[in-house]
């Protein structure tokens, strides 16, 4: 089965620092894609930033970007200049499922301390 | 927020009775997804449809049916409600293209008494 596993469930940064929340996950398709979204505390699920899985470069949106090591199946986040907005829950998705729904992670929750 | 609502955004019900979660999208796209998100566990599909009157079962199917008449709107209805549906249910539209990525409704925060 695919599996999305996410071994942080809490984290916490401080203001204007740098935090990396990490993602494993198991597949044998060699191409697909990545996602993390952050779930803030109004519930809505916005889309932070993706990978190609066949792309090489790591994916950078802003002040996030991703650390993509493809043996290792590992996909992790990186937020740097912390700020007090990005406190949230953050997930980690990949579309294995047989119906191209998406598999979650079971998230990290993020603090942010002034 | 790809142009997608859902209603109604609060619920409390008793166990027993029939509810119908709504989801409306105004973009026109063919793949749309029921999720529910409990603590622990992340979102987990329940539904999802790949066209009008075309649905197939999710992970956690169970107790939950699902209709799609129109392409803008997908219908979830829990027949008989239990506590252990209790949850936030996610609508969830699939984009055609490079990427395949969805995006989210806001959500429906579902209580069963």
């Amino acid at each position: 089965a695919q599996t999305v596993t996410q071994s942080q469930p809490e984290m916490s940064v401080q203001e204007a620092e740098t935090v990396t929340l990490s993602c494993t996950y198991d597949t044998s398709e060699s191409d697909y894609y990545l996602f993390w979204y952050k779930q803030p505390p109004s519930r809505q699920m916005i889309l932070v930033i993706r990978q190609e899985a066949y792309k090489q470069q790591n994916a950078t949106e802003n002040r996030f970007s991703v650390n993509f090591q493809k043996a290792a199946k590992s996909f992790s986040l990186k937020i740097s200049d912390s700020q007090l907005g990005d406190a949230a829950m953050y997930f980690c998705a990949y579309p294995g499922g047989s119906q191209g729904n998406l598999i979650f992670g079971k998230g990290t929750k993020l603090s942010v301390k002034p | 927020d790809a142009g997608i609502t859902q209603s109604p955004r609060h619920k409390v019900t008793e166990t027993g009775t029939p509810v119908t979660l709504r989801c409306h999208q105004t973009e026109n796209h063919r793949y749309m997804y029921w999720y529910r998100q409990d603590p622990g566990h992340g979102l987990r599909l329940i539904h999802y449809s790949y066209g009008v009157k075309d649905t197939d079962k999710g992970e956690v199917s169970d107790g939950y049916s699902v209709s799609r008449s129109k392409t803008e709107d997908f219908l979830l209805t829990l027949e008989s409600a239990t506590s252990s549906q209790t949850s936030v249910y996610f609508c969830a539209i699939r984009v055609s293209g490079a990427y395949n990525e969805q995006f989210f409704g806001p959500g429906t925060r579902l209580t069963v008494l």
